[in-house]
């Protein structure tokens, strides 16, 4: 079945150093790949998504990088600050006949060193 | 935040009673999704409805039941036959046309 495959699971870096995250995804009609936050007690929030017509996507000090023929895509933090501790989670859907439904990967904690 | 709600925030329930997790948006979305999430865990989909009066299964159907009567709602049952209900409790929607789904505030359900 669809799967979703996030790593690694746990993450501390330094702050003001970069963090990279990375999912891979077994559904080759997947075009959707969208990215959560989700900070302790709260609903996750979407920070950035990417579609499978684009390569790569930046918002400030984040970007996403989408490699259909490999199945991998990665989300890469910046200059981390200490708010940027979280839970993320990367995802990817289908297209909308296929049910659109997302499938999550199993999450990444990252915590920023101060 | 995104015009979805979930009520309660906190319930408690004894073993062998049903209960209801209230699920309401009005952001005009017509797919909504309930998800689980264990403590330390990711979100395991339940259930979802891209359309009034239409919902399927997700990964861990059992023991859940919901229903889609309007629109705006898509309420949870968890019932006596899910053998380990204590999680948080998320529900989402999306656009049709689109796939970026937005989140409630969760509901936090502890069995006691």
């Amino acid at each position: 079945g669809e799967n979703v495959e996030q790593h690694p699971s746990t993450l501390s870096v330094q702050e003001g150093d970069s963090a990279v995250i990375k999912c891979t995804y077994s559904d080759s009609a997947s075009n959707y790949f969208p990215w959560y936050k989700q900070e302790l007690g709260k609903r996750p929030q979407l920070i950035i998504d990417i579609r499978s017509n684009v390569g790569e996507k930046k918002d400030q000090r984040i970007a996403v990088t989408l490699n259909k023929t490999a199945k991998h895509f990665s989300l890469h933090i910046t200059e981390t600050q200490p708010e940027d501790s979280a839970v993320y989670f990367c995802a990817a859907s289908g297209p909308y006949s296929s049910a659109s439904k997302i499938i999550f990967g199993s999450g990444t904690r990252l915590s920023i060193r101060p | 935040d995104g015009g979805i709600t979930q009520s309660p925030k906190y319930l408690f329930r004894k073993e062998g009673q049903n209960v209801t997790l209230s699920c309401e948006q009005n952001l005009n979305h017509d797919a909504m999704y309930w998800y689980r999430q264990d403590p330390g865990q990711g979100l395991r989909l339940i259930y979802y409805s891209q359309i009034v009066n239409d919902f399927q299964k997700g990964d861990i159907a059992e023991g859940y039941s919901v229903s889609r009567e309007k629109k705006e709602s898509f309420p949870l049952t968890v019932t006596s036959a899910q053998k380990n209900p204590t999680a948080f409790y998320l529900c989402a929607s999306s656009k049709r046309e689109g796939n970026e789904q937005f989140f409630g505030p969760g509901t936090r359900l502890t069995v006691l």
